[in-house]
């Protein structure tokens, strides 16, 4: 168990340009989640995988998002077009089942 | 939907002693869970412990223990015997209708020593 790996650590991008991140969750753990959070705030839910089927998609991902989890493994969340909104912490969690999640130390993302 | 207020932005505590970290929650679901998260410095959020609504009694975890009051809507963490390693961000969280956990703001845990 080498736990949720997500790369990069720190991302510095510029307004305009598109960014991707990828998460590799554990390698027996079905479910994989997306969060954003923002400074002074709990983790907000974006999106959840099951295998390679994106299952739920919470309407703070917008258009400029996507994700996607090919194989069922690794999973990559692009955000096009990047706006200075977006500027976050990226969090991935994997898990068997929903009653607990396996977080990685997250991708800290800031648009110039 | 739910929603998950914690009402204490900071809280501190002396080691060795017992904390109390408040959490108050609604739901319109009738099964649901609810868990206490921990995040340390290094940002990666850890499982404290977890509690299922239909359960009467509250769940302990070796120092970890929750006072969960349905009617009232209230999951609160106590911390026994703390420790310079409880130093952290601890997120009150519900679940319930879907796979989305919501998150409140967090209280920020220092242990002085």
């Amino acid at each position: 168990d080498t736990g949720v790996s997500q790369d990069p650590r720190h991302k510095i991008t510029k307004r305009g340009q598109n960014v991707t991140f990828r998460c590799d969750p554990i390698s027996e753990h079905n479910r994989l989640y997306w969060y954003r959070q923002t400074l002074g705030q709990g983790p907000e839910f974006l999106t959840y995988f099951q295998n390679e089927a994106q299952l739920e998609k919470s309407r703070l991902l917008s258009d400029r998002f996507s994700a996607e989890r090919p194989k069922g493994s690794f999973s990559t969340l692009e955000i096009q077009r990047t706006e200075q909104g977006d500027s976050a912490m990226y969090l991935c969690a994997s898990s068997l089942g929903f009653e607990k999640l396996f977080f990685g130390s997250g991708t800290q993302l800031s648009v110039l | 939907a739910q929603t998950v207020t914690q009402s204490q932005p900071e809280m501190s505590v002396q080691e060795a002693e017992t904390v109390t970290l408040s959490c108050t929650y609604d739901t319109s679901e009738s099964d649901y869970y609810l868990f206490w998260y921990k995040q340390p410095p290094s940002r990666q959020m850890i499982l404290v412990i977890r509690q299922e609504a239909y359960k009467q009694q509250n769940a302990t975890e070796n120092r970890f223990s929750v006072n969960f009051q349905k009617a009232a809507k209230s999951f609160s963490l106590k911390i026994s015997d703390s420790q310079l390693g409880d130093a952290a961000m601890y997120f009150c969280a519900a679940q319930g209708g879907s796979e989305k956990l919501v998150f409140g703001k967090g209280t920020k845990l220092t242990v002085n020593p």
